[in-house]
This record gives C-alpha cells, structure tokens and sequence, in this order.
C-alpha cells in the first residue's frame, strides 16, 4: 500500500516557469488536499477537493491552479513561478472530508525557485 | 494572522522532564488534532479530539481538548529523546483543516 505518493522530491525552477507538482493515492479517498510549509508559519492551505470533478480554494491559492480528474489523482500546477513560492509542499488525503477523519501526508516536494 | 495560535513556538528541554504545549484560537472547532512531523517527512497524525473537556491518552502523551472547543493542550510526561519533532495543531474549519505554526520541541540526552 503506496499511500500518498508526491513527485518530485526536489525541484529547481527559474521564476515565470511553469511546473505541475503530481499527487497519487491509493486509498480511494474522496478529499485531497495541497498545503505548504513555510518556516514559522506551519502549514497553509493551497487548495483541495471533495472528490473528483470539485476543487476549492484553501488559504493561500494565488499562483496554483488544480484539477481532479480522477479519485487518485490531484496535480498542483504552477504556471509562472515566482520566487515567494519557494516552499515544501505536501499533498494529503482523507476517507472523507477534513472534519475528525485521519488525513494521510505524501513525504514533501521541496520547491525552490531561482 | 493564524487561526491557531500554538505556543511556545520552541521549547528545549533535558530528558526525563515533563512539558506542555499549548493551541489556542478565538474561534470554535467540532474537533482537533495534534500531528507530529520530523524532519524531511510529512505530518503524522497522533490523536483527533471531538468532545469539549475531552481528553486522552497515548502513553506518556496526554490531549485536552477545552471545553468550550477552543483550545488545546499536549502534556508530554518524562520526555525522551525520540518525542523531538516539530508537534502541529489543527481544526476543521468548513471543509478544510487548518494548521497552527507548531512547537518544535528538541529533547536532549
């Protein structure tokens, strides 16, 4: 059982570059999210998903678009990077919903954009 | 400005010492949680609380939830080396689970 599986681990990028972070799980899970990590700021919400076909906007979505298009999967796309996104992201999932469920984290894709 | 607030934000401490760790916020939530992350991995869930005043137990670790569901504490009794970690609050707000800044905690031998 692979869990939530992020790619890549590592990526460089020059600002205005476009990139798509991938995000899999296999749990059947209906609710995905997209945070990012900051130092001193813990984790913000970027944007998630209910299930396949509906997507919303968390805390901090400016600069990302996502789709789902399947139950496994949720890309994060970045379409011209800038230097303020910067970050590790993590892409998590759940049964359903955020509310008193267990959210399952991938291992991180560290950002840095030059 | 974060919606919970989780003090300190660093807290050093010898082995054997106890500790608390604090998650506070004005608004009210149906319930809470307390993950755990090292470094170079994501979050790890510990425990979800649900009912105000409700509180429980993983080993040497003790979750209180307040009663007015605003509010949160972690007590770690006899700390140990492996407790160190970065230790994140969050709650469900709508739909989505929003996260303190977190406590790192080192523990030393």
């Amino acid at each position: 059982n692979a869990g939530v599986t992020q790619t890549p681990k590592f990526q460089v990028l020059k600002t205005g570059q476009s990139m798509t972070l991938q995000c899999a799980q296999d749990m059947n899970h209906e609710y995905m999210s997209w945070y990012r990590q900051d130092p001193g700021m813990g984790l913000r919400l970027i944007h998630y998903s209910v299930g396949a076909g509906i997507t919303d906007q968390g805390e901090v979505p400016n600069g990302y678009n996502v789709s789902r298009s399947t139950t496994e999967d949720f890309p994060l796309r970045l379409l011209s990077a800038a230097p303020s996104q910067t970050s590790v992201y993590f892409c998590a999932s759940s049964y359903e919903g955020a509310a008193g469920n267990t959210i399952y984290f991938g291992e991180g894709s560290w950002l840095t954009v030059v | 400005t974060q919606l919970l607030e989780q003090s300190p934000q660093f807290l050093s401490i010898q082995e054997g010492e106890n500790l608390t760790v604090y998650c506070n916020s004005s608004s009210v939530f149906s319930s809470l949680q307390w993950y755990r992350q090292e470094p170079g991995e994501g979050p790890v869930l510990l425990v979800t609380v649900v009912t105000g005043g409700e509180v429980k137990k993983l080993k040497r670790l003790t979750f209180q939830f307040g009663d007015a569901r605003k509010d949160s504490s972690l007590h770690i009794t006899a700390a140990q080396t492996g407790d160190t970690g970065l230790y994140l609050c969050a709650g469900d707000y709508g739909n989505k689970l929003v996260f303190g800044a977190g406590t790192i905690l080192r523990v030393k031998s």
